[in-house]
């Protein structure tokens, strides 16, 4: 089984600020890795699939790069909606995710 | 609008069996597989298996081949998620979840709103 490691756990941001999520993969997904935000008391939302593609109606602050065993998030600027935790997944070796990054106001 | 609307909230004792339901709408159900997720009290997602409307095909973790029983009606567009005899550790909430094209490994792009299961004696 693909394990999937997300750093760091917790990520302290101001509104405004940059946030970059890592994960890793124990071996190699190619890109098939997805990016899903959750906030309280609501099902996951895929931000991105592919590693790198927008799904429909994410805002182009949130970007996606990577292959093989490294994968990065990237939120460009925050917005206040945007405080969530965040969790990967790879869907190479079957399915299985990250352990999320929450994504806190610092 | 293509949805997932999933069945309501459960409390079950201990050793009951259970079984919780997902009903698509907006899409041709047999097309594609749907995926159940379980997410315990303050932790992550953990993928428990999937089924493929179509022709019942299905696929589990191996942490849960043998814990629990997906099944699917296409009659009536509506996936299951079975269990015999509940525990404790069944506690959580479970997610249906649609992939984002009509292929068996792929990112999840429609999620049903949640059923939480609570087992207590």
């Amino acid at each position: 089984e693909t394990v999937m490691t997300q750093s760091p756990a917790t990520l302290s941001v101001s509104p405004g600020e940059r946030a970059t999520l890592s994960c890793r993969a124990s071996q190699d997904v190619r890109s098939n890795v997805a990016w899903y935000q959750q906030k309280p008391g609501q099902a996951p939302r895929l931000l991105i699939s592919g590693a790198s593609t927008r799904a429909n109606g994410i805002p182009a602050r949130f970007s996606g790069v990577g292959s093989g065993t490294e994968f990065t998030l990237t939120i460009s600027s925050l917005q206040s909606d945007d405080f969530a935790v965040y969790y990967c997944q790879q869907y190479h070796d079957w399915l299985t995710f990250g352990g999320g990054t929450k994504v806190e106001i610092k | 609008e293509v949805q997932l609307v999933q069945s309501g909230a459960e409390v079950k004792k201990p050793g009951e069996s259970l079984k919780i339901s997902c009903k698509g709408s907006g899409y041709i159900f047999t097309n594609y597989w749907i995926g159940w997720v379980r997410q315990m009290p303050g932790k992550g997602l953990e993928w428990m298996g999937i089924i493929y409307a179509g022709d019942s095909d299905d696929r589990y973790s191996p942490s849960f081949q043998g814990q629990v029983t997906i099944s699917v009606d296409k009659s009536i567009n509506t996936a299951y998620l079975q269990w015999t005899s509940l525990t404790a550790s069944d506690s959580a909430m479970y997610y249906c979840a649609r992939p984002r094209v009509a292929a068996l490994r792929d990112a999840f792009d429609v999620w049903g709103q949640g059923t939480l299961v609570t087992v207590s004696s």
